[in-house]
């Protein structure tokens, strides 16, 4: 089946700094990934769509400036969390859609990254 | 826009066959329905997806009215490996990406 894998699985780190993640299909051509936040008993909140070769679309109240995504590859796709403050702990996940085979409408999900910063 | 009403938690026993539904009164014509499960700290995992009438597989059941408004899906014969938190996603990917979350449905499976 279609697996999305996500580096790092847990990071920590300090107020100010920038946090990359990684969302990457490990056996299919991904055109389209999605990055989701995740607050805790909460539901997911889409972010941005994420297309490869082109920008991302943010979804209304993400900044974008601040959750840079690149999509550089039919395999990976980035969120850097610049200059990230304790309210941007969370728990991030990215999906992808099969661009040749997946079903319609389907996205497959990576593992999550759980941010914290102190 | 659509968007999804589930119930917040639901309860039943190991072998039971458990029923969640969700409200989508306001679902487009392009909007498929799909279930995801999950564990915390884990990401989704895709259970099943319709578009109307019934759709069975080899984990539940989904069964979606005429009018659509509505869906429910079905787990057979639940274990207690099945307590997770369920989530109803109601969007179409070729359509602007809106892909609209409900709240979840946070299933416990008692022995």
């Amino acid at each position: 089946g279609a697996v999305v894998s996500q580096h790092p699985s847990r990071v920590i780190c300090k107020s100010g700094t920038s946090v990359k993640i990684e969302c990457r299909s490990l056996d299919f051509q991904a055109t389209t990934m999605f990055w989701y936040r995740q607050f805790p008993k909460q539901s997911l909140m889409l972010m941005a769509t994420s297309n490869e070769g082109s920008k991302a679309t943010y979804e209304q109240g993400v900044e974008k400036d601040k959750f840079l995504i690149n999509h550089a590859s039919l395999t990976l796709s980035t969120l850097t969390v610049t200059s990230a403050h304790p309210e941007d702990s969370s728990f991030y996940i990215c999906s992808a859609r099969d661009t040749l085979a997946g079903a319609d409408n389907e996205q497959f999900f990576g593992p999550g990254t759980r941010l914290t910063v102190l | 826009l659509a968007k999804t009403t589930q119930p917040i938690s639901m309860d039943s026993y190991e072998g039971q066959e458990v029923n969640i539904t969700c409200s989508h009164n306001n679902i487009a014509t392009n909007d498929y329905i799909t279930w995801y499960q999950q564990f915390p700290s884990q990401g989704p995992r895709f259970i099943i997806q319709g578009y109307k009438t019934k759709v069975t597989n080899e984990v539940a059941s989904l069964f979606i009215p005429a009018d659509r408004k509505s869906s429910t899906l079905s787990l057979p014969r639940v274990s207690l490996s099945d307590t997770a938190v369920y989530y109803c996603l109601v969007g179409a990917l070729h359509s602007n990406y809106q892909l609209i979350w409900g709240a979840g449905t946070k299933l416990i499976i008692k022995p």
